[in-house]
């Protein structure tokens, strides 16, 4: 079983259109974050929840919206592609309580044309 | 954040201890050292973590120097299956910031 796992893995769209990346841990975690991992290969944060909560949102467009309809769960939702947003986003999950270590899914390459 | 300088490129032979250095000589006293790695086209996976003692694991071993401020990650037998960016990164205590913040990181490459 996948601990951390996303869907789709590859996505191709059209500018302006809307799309969803979803996010699924089986790890018992309370912490969901969503990282992107542009063309030059940097990671950065984009969001984190703790319990469906929102904990971090690191100055992310607003046309990018992070959804937790649970602890397992934590859905990208994103308005309006834009050439920009190509990149790849990790889900990752972590347990506060128990130590900081992170686990990663394996990405969703998104490309927008 | 506290910030890590590592070596953007480091080569090795296969089977032969790879050793991956990190500076990080602005930690704070409470600073774990973690390192993560990328293999291609995959996600980030954890390594290793320690705060001031050395620590061993299955996947590698950790060297933390006395003042802290550099750390080494040890490979004992490198693989070609370790061919990835080895990241080290700067996290606060257990209950901190959720923050895991990467930076350019080291990408091994090993030779067969």
């Amino acid at each position: 079983d996948t601990a951390v796992s996303q869907t789709p893995k590859y996505l191709v769209t059209q500018m302006g259109n809307d799309k969803s990346i979803k996010c699924e841990q089986n790890l018992g975690h309370d912490t969901m974050y969503w990282y992107k991992q542009d063309s030059k290969k940097f990671l950065k944060i984009m969001f984190s929840y703790n319990n469906k909560e929102l904990i971090i949102n690191e100055t992310v467009p607003n046309r990018f919206s992070p959804k937790s309809p649970d602890k397992a769960h934590l859905n990208l939702h994103i308005n309006s592609l834009e050439l920009g947003d190509s990149a790849v986003y990790f889900c990752a999950s972590s347990d506060r309580a128990v130590g900081n270590t992170i686990y990663f899914g394996e990405g969703s390459w998104l490309t927008v044309v | 954040d506290a910030k890590t300088t590592q070596p953007n490129s480091m080569e090795s032979n296969e089977e032969e201890p790879v050793h991956l250095p990190c500076n990080h000589s602005t930690i704070s006293g409470t600073d774990y050292i973690h390192w993560y790695r990328q293999l291609p086209s995959q996600g980030p996976e954890y390594v290793i973590h320690g705060l001031t003692s050395n620590v061993n694991n299955r996947m590698a071993s950790l060297a933390i120097a006395e003042d802290r401020k550099s750390s080494t990650l040890i490979l004992h037998r490198a693989t070609l299956r370790d061919a990835a960016v080895y990241y080290c990164i700067l996290r606060p205590p257990q209950g901190g910031s959720e923050k895991l913040v990467f930076g350019k990181g080291t990408k091994l490459t090993v030779n067969p």
